[in-house]
């Protein structure tokens, strides 16, 4: 199953816009990227996804490497509502099965 | 609003004592998951129904069996909880490969 690396924490002052890298460097031409957040005490949701080229929706943006290798994903302006775990995930085409890797813990400061 | 349910929230029960988690949905979403996540881990994936198919992952213990009675419903069953089934137990649906929606999860004790 594809993998992907994710740092294990960061850091985002509030307002201020944050970047939540992935790599995924085994990824196979047909591989979704998805990110979905787990907030406290919370299942999983979804935030954005994208299969080549650059995503946005009320969330947040998803920015693509040309080569697929990782991918960002982007929160403009960091509010406290934005704590979670952030998951990103490989989801072969046509597969129901996400593997989650460890994900990043946000913790945004006020 | 269209959700996932799962009931109880807090689930306790004693050592080897079998447990029943359940998961409704109304969002008509015709696959169902089941997933453990453990402490500070990520969800790791127990099993999945397709419509009336039963998928088991490779890992998936033994004493973790689940139902599809109908499309809303699922339900897992745990037979003889050990300590180290203590997890939040997370339902999820999706509509074939599409995005999951998840329910807010059961959060097992066992004593």
């Amino acid at each position: 199953d594809a993998k992907t690396t994710q740092p294990n924490s960061m850091e985002s002052n509030e307002e201020e816009p944050v970047h939540l890298p992935c790599n995924h460097s085994t990824i196979s031409g047909t591989d979704y990227i998805h990110w979905y957040r787990q907030l406290p005490s919370q299942g999983p949701e979804y935030v954005i996804h994208g299969l080549t080229s650059n995503v946005n929706n009320r969330m947040a943006s998803l920015a693509i490497a040309e080569d697929r290798k990782s991918s960002t994903l982007i929160l403009h302006r960091a509010t406290l509502r934005d704590a979670a775990v952030y998951y990103c995930i490989l989801i072969l085409s046509g597969t129901y099965k996400y593997i989650f890797g460890t994900g990043t813990r946000l913790k945004v400061l006020a | 609003d269209a959700m996932v349910i799962q009931n109880p929230r807090y689930q306790v029960t004693q050592f080897g004592k079998p447990v029943t988690l359940s998961c409704s949905q109304t969002l008509n979403h015709n696959v169902m998951y089941w997933y453990q996540q453990k402490s500070s881990q990520a969800p790791k994936l127990l099993f999945h129904y397709y419509d009336k198919d039963f998928n088991n992952e490779a890992d998936t213990p033994d004493n973790f069996q689940s139902r599809r009675p109908n499309t809303s419903f699922c339900f897992l069953d745990i037979r003889s909880p050990g300590l180290g089934d203590a997890a939040m137990y997370l339902c999820a649906t999706s509509l074939r490969t599409g995005m999951k929606f998840f329910g807010p999860g059961t959060r097992l004790t066992v004593l």
